[in-house]
């Protein structure tokens, strides 16, 4: 199976700062035929679902806000907050959704919060 | 507006079972791929199963294998977990998840329910 790890398990950020999180992965999920990471990235706010953010490493789901950014490939990525807003505290957990057979496997999560 | 709405969750004793039901509206439901995943108290997101658009490919979790069943009912536009053998372990959230393609190959979730909640407990 593979696993996702996190860094950090948690991060306070001033308003307007920027927030950076981790994600790596016990291996590649960059699928070769068509050069696409299969990593998306969600934010869960208190009592509320999880929402997709970002896709494909770096694909942002409708409506998400451009301060969030999705990058990296292979084995190591990134989830960046530029300029935090009150509305951004969350839980943030990625996920791989390249193994075969299908796995979908994610991270530890991630808890932001405004410092 | 894209709606799942989960059902059937409470509290059960150890080795009884439940049926979780997922009602889906606002979108063409017989087009995508369905899902279960889980968060259990203190724990993360935990995926439990996988069934395509047509029924013909479904996936389990090893925690859950042979002990839940996944299915579907498109003229309703339904979805389903039947739990049997329930564990302590498999007290948490149970969301209903909507994947973004027909097979659930390569791509990723993109609506969650709100959750129904299933304690195991004596």
């Amino acid at each position: 199976d593979i696993v996702m790890t996190q860094s950090p398990d948690s991060l306070a950020v001033s308003l307007g700062e920027r927030a950076t999180i981790n994600c790596k992965s016990s291996q590649s999920v960059l699928y070769s035929s068509n050069n696409k990471n299969y990593l998306a990235w969600y934010q869960q706010k208190p009592g509320q679902p999880p929402k997709l953010l970002i896709f494909w490493a770096s694909t942002r789901q409708s409506g998400v806000p451009d301060r969030f950014s999705g990058s990296g490939s292979g084995t190591d990525f990134t989830l960046t907050i530029s300029g935090l807003q009150a509305e951004d505290v969350a839980v943030y957990y990625c996920q791989q959704f390249y193994s075969s057979p299908p796995m979908w496997t994610f991270g530890q999560g991630t808890k932001v919060e405004i410092k | 507006e894209m709606q799942l709405v989960e059902s059937g969750g409470g509290l059960v004793q150890p080795g009884r079972s439940l049926r979780l039901s997922c009602a889906a509206s606002g979108f063409t439901f017989d087009d995508y791929a369905m899902h279960w995943v889980r968060h259990a108290p203190g724990k993360g997101l935990e995926w439990v199963s996988l069934i395509s658009w047509n029924s013909n490919s479904i996936m389990y979790a090893d925690s859950v294998k042979g002990r839940f069943t996944i299915s579907r009912d498109n003229a309703k536009n339904s979805l389903y977990l039947q739990m049997n053998s329930l564990r302590a372990e498999d007290t948490a959230l149970y969301y209903c998840v909507k994947d973004m393609s027909r097979g659930g190959s390569g791509w990723p979730l993109d609506h969650w329910g709100q959750g129904t909640p299933v304690t195991v407990s004596s």
